[in-house]
């Protein structure tokens, strides 16, 4: 099993342009969630999935979207990006809830 | 204020001392609490994880929750150099991610430096 993967694993990008991060898990999992990580502020949840045809956001929301059209896929855009959505990007997943597991992230600046 | 605060060190010990790290919270809510560790430039990993108060021992790792005090623990006995990364707290209210709401709340992470 590969686990979680993510692409890219590092991407800039300019203001006001748009991407896609992709995340795939092959562990069957139901729920996937992306968070961002910020020096000292922790990991910080942007959205997550419950299943398939099933999202909601998470803590800080505004800029990004989700979707999620099979269990194994959950990407997440940016619309518009911004300088301050320069982060750290992890995907995790989880189907009991005792352990996320996270992939390896993508390193976003946004000049 | 933040709901979960985590001193963000670095903490630096010599290889064999006990490494003590610790994270208090807000929201009397939170039920499930977590440590992960994560090395620099990779996801974070589950350490540990405990429901409720109490302790839970598993190897050279040591969790302790004292919930009247909104208060965690860690501690990692016998430090070795590979120790050496950045732990992170983690708790919710009901079962992470099991239903709508019951999403994870982590700490900022204590980085930790175990010296030869």
């Amino acid at each position: 099993n590969a686990g979680v993967t993510q692409t890219p694993k590092f991407q800039v990008l300019k203001t006001g342009q748009s991407m896609t991060l992709q995340c795939a898990q092959d562990m069957n999992h139901e729920y996937m969630s992306w968070y961002r990580q910020d020096p000292g502020m922790g990991l910080r949840l942007i959205h997550y999935s419950v299943g398939a045809g099933i999202t909601d956001q998470g803590e800080v929301p505004n800029g990004y979207n989700v979707s999620r059209s099979t269990t194994e896929d959950f990407p997440l855009r940016l619309l518009s990006a911004a300088p301050s959505q320069t982060s750290v990007y992890f995907c995790a997943s989880t189907q009991t809830g005792r352990e996320q597991f996270f992939g390896p992230g993508t390193r976003l600046t946004v000049l | 204020q933040k709901e979960v605060e985590q001193d963000p060190g670095p903490l630096s010990v010599p290889e064999g001392a006990i490494v003590s790290l610790n994270c208090t919270y807000s929201n009397s809510a939170f039920q499930y609490f977590m440590w992960y560790r994560q090395y620099s430039r990779k996801g974070p990993e589950l350490l540990m994880y405990t429901y409720s108060s109490g302790n839970k021992e598993d190897g050279r790792f040591t969790a302790q929750v004292d919930k009247s005090s909104k208060y965690i623990s860690l501690f990692i006995r016998d430090s070795q150099p590979s120790d050496s990364a950045t732990y992170l707290c983690a708790m919710s209210a009901g079962r992470p991610m099991r239903a709508a709401g019951n999403k994870l709340t982590f700490g900022g992470g204590t980085r930790v430096l175990v010296k030869p």
